[in-house]
Protein backbone atom coordinates (compact mmCIF):
# COMPACT_ATOMS: atom_id res chain seq x y z
CA UNK A 1 0.00 0.00 0.00
CA UNK A 2 0.78 3.43 -0.84
CA UNK A 3 1.25 5.94 2.01
CA UNK A 4 2.38 10.26 1.90
CA UNK A 5 3.02 11.53 4.71
CA UNK A 6 2.98 15.33 5.55
CA UNK A 7 3.85 16.06 9.19
CA UNK A 8 3.37 20.09 9.51
CA UNK A 9 -0.50 20.90 9.08
CA UNK A 10 0.58 24.78 8.97
CA UNK A 11 3.43 26.70 8.03
CA UNK A 12 4.30 30.39 8.05
CA UNK A 13 7.16 32.57 6.32
CA UNK A 14 8.22 36.04 5.33
CA UNK A 15 7.42 37.15 2.01
CA UNK A 16 10.44 36.89 -0.21
CA UNK A 17 11.90 33.81 1.54
CA UNK A 18 12.18 30.54 1.36
CA UNK A 19 10.06 28.03 2.46
CA UNK A 20 10.51 24.23 2.46
CA UNK A 21 7.21 21.98 2.86
CA UNK A 22 8.00 18.28 3.74
CA UNK A 23 6.87 15.01 2.27
CA UNK A 24 7.50 11.64 3.16
CA UNK A 25 6.32 8.60 1.13
CA UNK A 26 6.06 4.50 1.66
CA UNK A 27 5.42 2.06 -1.46
CA UNK A 28 6.91 -0.84 -3.17
CA UNK A 29 6.29 0.02 -6.51
CA UNK A 30 9.58 0.40 -8.37
CA UNK A 31 8.37 2.72 -10.48
CA UNK A 32 6.23 5.62 -9.05
CA UNK A 33 6.13 9.35 -9.88
CA UNK A 34 5.33 11.84 -6.72
CA UNK A 35 3.63 15.43 -7.12
CA UNK A 36 2.69 18.47 -5.24
CA UNK A 37 -0.36 20.47 -5.91
CA UNK A 38 -1.24 24.04 -4.78
CA UNK A 39 -5.29 24.43 -3.84
CA UNK A 40 -6.03 28.18 -2.81
CA UNK A 41 -8.98 29.54 -1.03
CA UNK A 42 -11.01 29.12 -3.89
CA UNK A 43 -11.02 25.74 -4.19
CA UNK A 44 -8.87 24.65 -7.49
CA UNK A 45 -6.14 21.95 -7.83
CA UNK A 46 -3.03 23.48 -9.14
CA UNK A 47 -0.41 21.38 -10.21
CA UNK A 48 2.92 22.55 -8.89
CA UNK A 49 5.90 19.98 -10.28
CA UNK A 50 6.50 16.43 -10.82
CA UNK A 51 9.21 14.25 -9.80
CA UNK A 52 9.59 10.32 -11.63
CA UNK A 53 11.38 7.56 -9.50
CA UNK A 54 13.74 7.35 -11.75
CA UNK A 55 15.08 10.87 -12.33
CA UNK A 56 18.74 11.60 -11.79
CA UNK A 57 17.89 15.25 -11.39
CA UNK A 58 15.71 17.45 -9.05
CA UNK A 59 12.99 18.63 -10.64
CA UNK A 60 11.99 22.01 -10.88
CA UNK A 61 9.52 24.59 -12.48
CA UNK A 62 9.82 28.32 -11.69
CA UNK A 63 10.34 29.18 -8.07
CA UNK A 64 9.15 25.58 -7.41
CA UNK A 65 11.63 22.98 -6.77
CA UNK A 66 11.47 19.38 -5.74
CA UNK A 67 13.89 17.74 -2.91
CA UNK A 68 13.95 14.49 -3.69
CA UNK A 69 15.53 12.06 -1.82
CA UNK A 70 15.16 8.79 -2.66
CA UNK A 71 16.88 6.70 -0.09
CA UNK A 72 15.03 8.85 2.37
CA UNK A 73 11.52 8.15 0.86
CA UNK A 74 11.39 11.75 0.95
CA UNK A 75 10.17 15.00 -1.75
CA UNK A 76 10.12 17.91 -0.24
CA UNK A 77 8.68 21.42 -2.06
CA UNK A 78 10.77 23.64 -1.73
CA UNK A 79 9.50 27.45 -2.78
CA UNK A 80 12.02 30.62 -3.78
CA UNK A 81 11.23 34.10 -3.01
CA UNK A 82 6.97 33.80 -1.45
CA UNK A 83 4.29 35.51 -2.53
CA UNK A 84 1.36 36.36 -1.20
CA UNK A 85 -0.16 34.43 -3.26
CA UNK A 86 1.59 31.97 -2.19
CA UNK A 87 -0.74 31.01 0.54
CA UNK A 88 -2.49 28.00 0.07
CA UNK A 89 -3.06 24.37 1.11
CA UNK A 90 -0.01 22.46 -0.62
CA UNK A 91 -0.29 18.66 -1.18
CA UNK A 92 2.12 16.36 -1.61
CA UNK A 93 0.81 12.78 -3.83
CA UNK A 94 2.45 10.04 -5.00
CA UNK A 95 1.19 7.77 -8.36
CA UNK A 96 2.32 4.48 -9.20
CA UNK A 97 1.48 2.34 -12.13
CA UNK A 98 0.94 -0.73 -9.70
CA UNK A 99 -2.77 -0.76 -9.86
CA UNK A 100 -3.11 -0.25 -13.91
CA UNK A 101 -3.75 3.11 -13.36
CA UNK A 102 -1.84 6.33 -12.10
CA UNK A 103 -4.89 7.29 -9.37
CA UNK A 104 -2.38 9.66 -6.60
CA UNK A 105 -2.63 9.00 -2.94
CA UNK A 106 -2.50 11.97 -1.06
CA UNK A 107 -0.82 13.64 1.60
CA UNK A 108 -3.04 15.67 4.34
CA UNK A 109 -1.69 18.78 3.12
CA UNK A 110 0.33 21.88 4.81
CA UNK A 111 -1.29 25.02 4.36
CA UNK A 112 0.96 27.92 4.15
CA UNK A 113 0.75 31.43 5.02
CA UNK A 114 2.77 33.80 3.73
CA UNK A 115 3.31 36.85 5.95
CA UNK A 116 3.83 40.69 4.07
CA UNK B 1 -10.01 26.57 -23.64
CA UNK B 2 -10.84 24.26 -19.76
CA UNK B 3 -8.82 21.17 -19.87
CA UNK B 4 -10.80 19.36 -17.43
CA UNK B 5 -14.53 20.61 -16.67
CA UNK B 6 -17.14 19.72 -14.19
CA UNK B 7 -20.90 20.62 -13.79
CA UNK B 8 -22.40 21.98 -11.81
CA UNK B 9 -20.20 23.79 -9.46
CA UNK B 10 -22.38 23.85 -6.79
CA UNK B 11 -24.68 21.29 -5.77
CA UNK B 12 -27.63 21.69 -2.63
CA UNK B 13 -29.95 18.50 -2.51
CA UNK B 14 -31.81 17.27 0.15
CA UNK B 15 -31.53 13.83 1.50
CA UNK B 16 -32.59 10.94 -0.13
CA UNK B 17 -32.41 12.43 -3.98
CA UNK B 18 -30.52 11.34 -7.03
CA UNK B 19 -28.02 13.44 -8.69
CA UNK B 20 -25.34 13.19 -11.14
CA UNK B 21 -22.52 15.35 -11.78
CA UNK B 22 -20.76 15.32 -15.00
CA UNK B 23 -17.05 15.87 -16.20
CA UNK B 24 -15.26 16.43 -19.53
CA UNK B 25 -11.53 16.09 -20.47
CA UNK B 26 -10.27 18.23 -23.67
CA UNK B 27 -6.86 16.99 -23.19
CA UNK B 28 -7.07 13.65 -25.00
CA UNK B 29 -6.34 11.81 -22.23
CA UNK B 30 -7.34 7.78 -21.67
CA UNK B 31 -7.89 7.68 -18.27
CA UNK B 32 -10.05 9.46 -16.06
CA UNK B 33 -10.81 9.76 -12.23
CA UNK B 34 -13.02 10.77 -9.69
CA UNK B 35 -11.52 11.79 -6.08
CA UNK B 36 -13.55 13.15 -3.01
CA UNK B 37 -12.35 15.79 -0.69
CA UNK B 38 -14.26 15.90 2.87
CA UNK B 39 -14.51 18.77 5.16
CA UNK B 40 -10.82 18.03 6.43
CA UNK B 41 -9.69 18.63 3.00
CA UNK B 42 -8.10 15.05 3.06
CA UNK B 43 -8.10 13.89 -0.73
CA UNK B 44 -9.27 10.24 -1.96
CA UNK B 45 -9.49 8.55 -4.94
CA UNK B 46 -12.96 6.77 -5.56
CA UNK B 47 -13.22 5.71 -8.93
CA UNK B 48 -10.43 5.22 -12.40
CA UNK B 49 -11.22 4.93 -15.63
CA UNK B 50 -9.03 4.10 -18.62
CA UNK B 51 -10.96 3.99 -22.37
CA UNK B 52 -14.44 3.56 -20.86
CA UNK B 53 -13.25 0.54 -19.03
CA UNK B 54 -13.32 0.60 -14.86
CA UNK B 55 -9.85 0.13 -13.47
CA UNK B 56 -10.02 1.43 -9.88
CA UNK B 57 -13.01 1.04 -7.13
CA UNK B 58 -12.00 1.54 -4.19
CA UNK B 59 -14.38 1.30 -1.30
CA UNK B 60 -17.03 3.32 -2.23
CA UNK B 61 -20.69 2.60 -1.40
CA UNK B 62 -22.81 1.45 -4.38
CA UNK B 63 -24.72 4.18 -4.35
CA UNK B 64 -22.01 5.86 -6.36
CA UNK B 65 -21.95 4.72 -9.55
CA UNK B 66 -19.63 6.27 -12.58
CA UNK B 67 -20.15 5.82 -16.11
CA UNK B 68 -17.75 6.95 -19.19
CA UNK B 69 -19.94 7.16 -22.20
CA UNK B 70 -16.28 8.01 -24.25
CA UNK B 71 -12.96 8.66 -23.51
CA UNK B 72 -13.62 12.29 -22.98
CA UNK B 73 -16.16 12.42 -20.64
CA UNK B 74 -16.59 10.69 -16.96
CA UNK B 75 -19.77 10.87 -15.26
CA UNK B 76 -20.72 10.39 -11.53
CA UNK B 77 -24.27 9.38 -10.33
CA UNK B 78 -25.06 9.26 -6.61
CA UNK B 79 -28.52 7.57 -5.77
CA UNK B 80 -30.41 7.78 -2.38
CA UNK B 81 -27.85 10.68 -0.96
CA UNK B 82 -27.27 10.89 2.51
CA UNK B 83 -25.49 13.74 4.59
CA UNK B 84 -22.17 12.35 4.86
CA UNK B 85 -21.69 12.80 1.41
CA UNK B 86 -21.62 16.46 1.61
CA UNK B 87 -17.84 17.07 0.60
CA UNK B 88 -16.34 18.10 -2.92
CA UNK B 89 -16.02 15.68 -6.01
CA UNK B 90 -12.72 16.56 -8.31
CA UNK B 91 -12.66 14.96 -11.31
CA UNK B 92 -9.22 14.71 -12.47
CA UNK B 93 -7.75 13.26 -16.32
CA UNK B 94 -3.82 12.16 -17.35
CA UNK B 95 -2.90 9.52 -20.13
CA UNK B 96 -1.61 5.99 -19.29
CA UNK B 97 1.02 5.68 -21.81
CA UNK B 98 3.06 8.65 -20.74
CA UNK B 99 3.27 7.16 -16.79
CA UNK B 100 1.16 9.18 -15.69
CA UNK B 101 3.03 12.10 -14.69
CA UNK B 102 0.21 14.69 -16.17
CA UNK B 103 -2.76 14.49 -13.90
CA UNK B 104 -4.85 17.69 -14.22
CA UNK B 105 -7.81 18.24 -11.76
CA UNK B 106 -11.43 20.00 -12.74
CA UNK B 107 -12.66 23.09 -10.39
CA UNK B 108 -14.40 20.56 -8.48
CA UNK B 109 -17.84 20.65 -7.31
CA UNK B 110 -19.06 21.11 -4.03
CA UNK B 111 -21.82 18.51 -2.65
CA UNK B 112 -24.18 19.59 0.17
CA UNK B 113 -26.53 17.50 1.22
CA UNK B 114 -28.91 18.84 3.86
Amino acid sequence: AQKITQTQPGMFVQEKEAVTLDCTYDTSDPSYGLFWYKQPSSGEMIFLIYQGSYDQQNATEGRYSLNFQKARKSANLVISASQLGDSAMYFCAMSSSGAGSYQLTFGKGTKLSVIP
Amino acid sequence: DTAVSQTPKYLVTQMGNDKSIKCEQNLGHDTMYWYKQDSKKFLKIMFSYNNKELIINETVPNRFSPKSPDKAHLNLHINSLELGDSAVYFCASSNRDLGGNEQFFGPGTRLTVL
